[in-house]
C-alpha cells in the first residue's frame, strides 16, 4: 500500500520567515511526486517533482526530490499572510494511483 | 470554465439513505479520482479510475461504489449513507498516459467539492 507522510503536521510563523515542509513515502513504482496548496476550497497545484535534485521553483516556493531518501521538501521564503493554507503532498505511481498525505497546516502571523 | 466540474454542491442525508455524487471533466483526462478530506486531514482516496474502462478501491473503499460511465464522467455512489460517511468529498482527473514509458503529465486537477452531512 502506497504511503505518503507529511511533516510537521502544523506550522505556525511570522511573516518574513521562510520554511520548509517534509514529505516522505513509500510507493510501488514511483511516478511521480506532487505538491498542492489547500486554502479553503480544492486543492490547487504547485508543483511536480519527477526527477532526483532538480529544484522547481515558483517565486518564493521551491521544491526538491530525493529519489535516494524517498522524500521532498517544500521551502517558502519570505513567507506571507497569503501562504496560510494547509500543503498537501502527493505520488503517483505507475498505475495511476494517487496518494495523498496528511497535510501540513501552515499559519503566517503578520 | 474548462475544468472538474462537480454537483452537488451540498447535501443533507438521512441515515441508510443513497445518494450519487456526479463528475465530469472535459478535459480529455485518462484518470479520474474520488476523495474524502475529514476535517485537519489530507485526502484519503476512495476509488480511482486509472483509464476509462477500470476502476479500482483506494484506501477507504467500504460503503462507496464507484462508475466510470465514460472517459468524461466519474460518479461515486453511497448506497446507504453513514454518519461517518459526513465529509467533504473531492473529484479530481489527471492526465496521465497508461505506458510507462511515457513521462507523466503531473497535475490533477480537482472539482470545487461536495460537503456531504449525514444525520
Amino acid at each position: 500500500e502506497d504511503k505518503v507522510v507529511q511533516s510537521p503536521l502544523s506550522l505556525v510563523v511570522h511573516e518574513g520567515d521562510t520554511v520548509t515542509l517534509n514529505c516522505s513515502y513509500e510507493v510501488t513504482n514511483f511516478r511521480s511526486l506532487l505538491w498542492y496548496k489547500q486554502e479553503k476550497k480544492a486543492p490547487t497545484f504547485l508543483f511536480m517533482l519527477t526527477s532526483s535534485g532538480i529544484e522547481k521553483k515558483s517565486g518564493r516556493l521551491s521544491s526538491i526530490l530525493d529519489k535516494k531518501e524517498l522524500s521532498s521538501i517544500l521551502n517558502i521564503t519570505a513567507t506571507q499572510t497569503g501562504d496560510s493554507a494547509i500543503y498537501l503532498c502527493a505520488v503517483m505511481n505507475a498505475g495511476n494511483m494517487l496518494t495523498f498525505g496528511g497535510g501540513t497546516r501552515l499559519m503566517v502571523k503578520p | 470554465n474548462a475544468g472538474v466540474t462537480q454537483t452537488p454542491k451540498f447535501q443533507v442525508l438521512k441515515t441508510g439513505q443513497s445518494m450519487t455524487l456526479q463528475c465530469a471533466q472535459d478535459m480529455n483526462h485518462n484518470s479520474m479520482y474520488w476523495y474524502r478530506q475529514d476535517p485537519g486531514m489530507g485526502l484519503r482516496l476512495i476509488y480511482y479510475s486509472a483509464s476509462e474502462g477500470t476502476t479500482d478501491k483506494g484506501e477507504v473503499p467500504n460503503g462507496y461504489n464507484v462508475s466510470r460511465l465514460n472517459k468524461r464522467e466519474f460518479s461515486l455512489r453511497l448506497e446507504s449513507a453513514a454518519p461517518s460517511q459526513t465529509s467533504v468529498y473531492f473529484c479530481a482527473s489527471s492526465a496521465h498516459r497508461g505506458s510507462m514509458m511515457v513521462a507523466a503529465l503531473g497535475e490533477a486537477f480537482f472539482g470545487q467539492g461536495t460537503r456531504l452531512t449525514v444525520v
